[in-house]
């Protein structure tokens, strides 16, 4: 079993919609919860942060994190075409990161 | 912000060649970390370098080597390329905040 499950997708909706992703993971000592986005052709980069059970936002976009079941998702509300991309979760003990496999997300315009 | 700069993007070598991927940092950051990342596996760890000339294996550093002889710079080595080393290398540096990642290097070995 993998440390960090992420349903690859590929998830593809129209401009405007709501676009969840979701990751687990069996570690209980992850501390520390990320979500990246990456374009074709580029390295990732880092969109959220979060070390704590619950939500944290940035603009349109919605970190979520519930220790007790092992579960992280991220939100994006008001998706455009330039969301589209692939989102990788990452969660980490101490510095070194567990990467989900990523989802490949494509917005409609 | 920290940039982390990778010298080559794209790169095709011949199986059996000694293939170096360069990967620099412009800030002083001890932690650097060299990925592959492929279709369905996604990205995995080959190795880690958390001082000058200091150095742990990850996930799967069997046909790799690294080289930290200063600060900013992490080298990965391909002793003898294979034509299963064919991926992107993704090289990482940890800001305390997450992982900044360089732009990438596609490697084909043929």
């Amino acid at each position: 079993q993998k440390e960090v499950e992420q349903d690859p997708g590929p998830l593809s909706v129209p401009e405007g919609a709501i676009v969840s992703l979701n990751c687990t993971y069996s570690n209980s000592a992850f501390q520390y919860f990320m979500w990246y986005r990456q374009y074709s052709r580029k390295g990732p980069e880092l969109l959220m942060y979060t070390y704590s059970s619950g939500n944290k936002e940035d603009g349109r976009f919605t970190a979520q994190v519930d220790k007790s079941s092992k579960y992280i998702s991220l939100f994006i509300r008001d998706s455009q075409p330039s969301d589209s991309a692939t989102y990788l979760c990452a969660m980490s003990v101490d510095y070194k990161l567990s990467f989900g496999a990523g989802t490949t997300v494509t917005v409609r315009a | 912000d920290v940039k982390v700069t990778q010298s080559s993007r794209y790169l095709v070598k011949r199986t059996g060649e000694k293939v170096f991927l360069e990967c620099v940092q412009d800030m002083d950051h001890e932690n650097m970390f060299w990925y592959r990342q492929d279709p369905g596996l996604g990205l995995r760890l080959i190795y880690f370098s958390y001082d000058v000339k200091m150095k742990e294996k990850g996930d799967i550093p069997e046909g790799y080597s690294v080289s930290r002889e200063k600060k900013e710079r992490f080298s990965l080595i391909l002793e003898s390329a294979s034509t299963n080393q064919t991926s992107m290398y993704l090289c990482a540096i940890d800001t305390v905040y997450g992982y900044t990642f360089g732009s990438g290097t596609r490697l084909t070995v043929v």
